[in-house]
């Protein structure tokens, strides 16, 4: 059974670029959550996909949108990139057919902007 | 808007000292009780999790974790620990009336000193 995983692993960019993260989901689960974690601070929920749609939104500006495709992998796009978007981004993901609560993290990506 | 409170950031006991971490969360429905753990240079992994039933529910490695509804607590337990255990926890909250969206805590850092 092959994990969640992220690419890339870390990232620099500069303030006013944009950056796109990428999540591929585990094994058998088709649908995806994504997480900013800030230094020192727990995961903050962005958003979540299922069936290729939003399912869901945190306390996250528009700047911040996703995609899922039909293979159940997904992408988180943030435009305009702030300093405070520096984090590292974790996506997670589950089953609606089993325990649609238990979701399984990936290694994350570690954005910084500077 | 639900909440999740973790009373300890940091946390430092020797090996085969008892662990107690405190977690209470702010919703009045049913939620589901999560227990994450982050080694060093490793993803976030499910410690436990409680959805229903006995309100002490037993995880990985040892650990073990007890729902007070009347107390919005979930609070995490190890009665002996290990230098492995060294890590960062959370504590995250799933709300019935937030899909499948988790709350984290702001997480405790354990150190266990050998």
């Amino acid at each position: 059974e092959t994990g969640v995983t992220q690419s890339p692993t870390h990232l620099i960019k500069t303030r006013g670029q944009q950056v796109t993260l990428r999540c591929s989901s585990q094994s058998g689960h088709n649908t995806v959550s994504w997480y900013q974690q800030a230094l020192g601070q727990g995961p903050q929920f962005i958003f979540q996909y299922y069936r290729e749609e939003e399912n869901g939104r945190g306390n996250f500006p528009p700047r911040f949108s996703g995609l899922q495709f039909p293979n159940y992998s997904s992408e988180l796009n943030v435009n305009a990139l702030e300093l405070d978007d520096s984090a590292l981004y974790l996506c997670a993901s589950s089953s609606s057919g089993t325990s649609v609560y238990e979701q399984y993290f990936g290694p994350g990506t570690r954005l910084t902007v500077t | 808007a639900q909440s999740v409170s973790q009373h300890n950031h940091h946390v430092i006991l020797s090996e085969a000292a008892s662990l107690e971490l405190g977690c209470n969360y702010s919703y009045g429905g049913t939620v589901n009780l999560f227990w994450y753990v982050q080694y060093p240079g490793q993803h976030l992994q499910l410690l436990l999790k409680y959805f229903s039933g006995d309100p002490l529910v037993k995880g990985i490695k040892g650990f073990e974790a007890e729902f007070i509804k009347s107390k919005f607590s979930f609070n995490l337990r190890k009665p002996s620990v290990q230098w492995s255990d060294t890590a960062e926890y959370f504590c995250a909250v799933n709300a019935g009336a937030a899909g499948n969206k988790l709350t984290f805590g702001g997480g405790t850092r354990v150190l266990v000193k050998p």
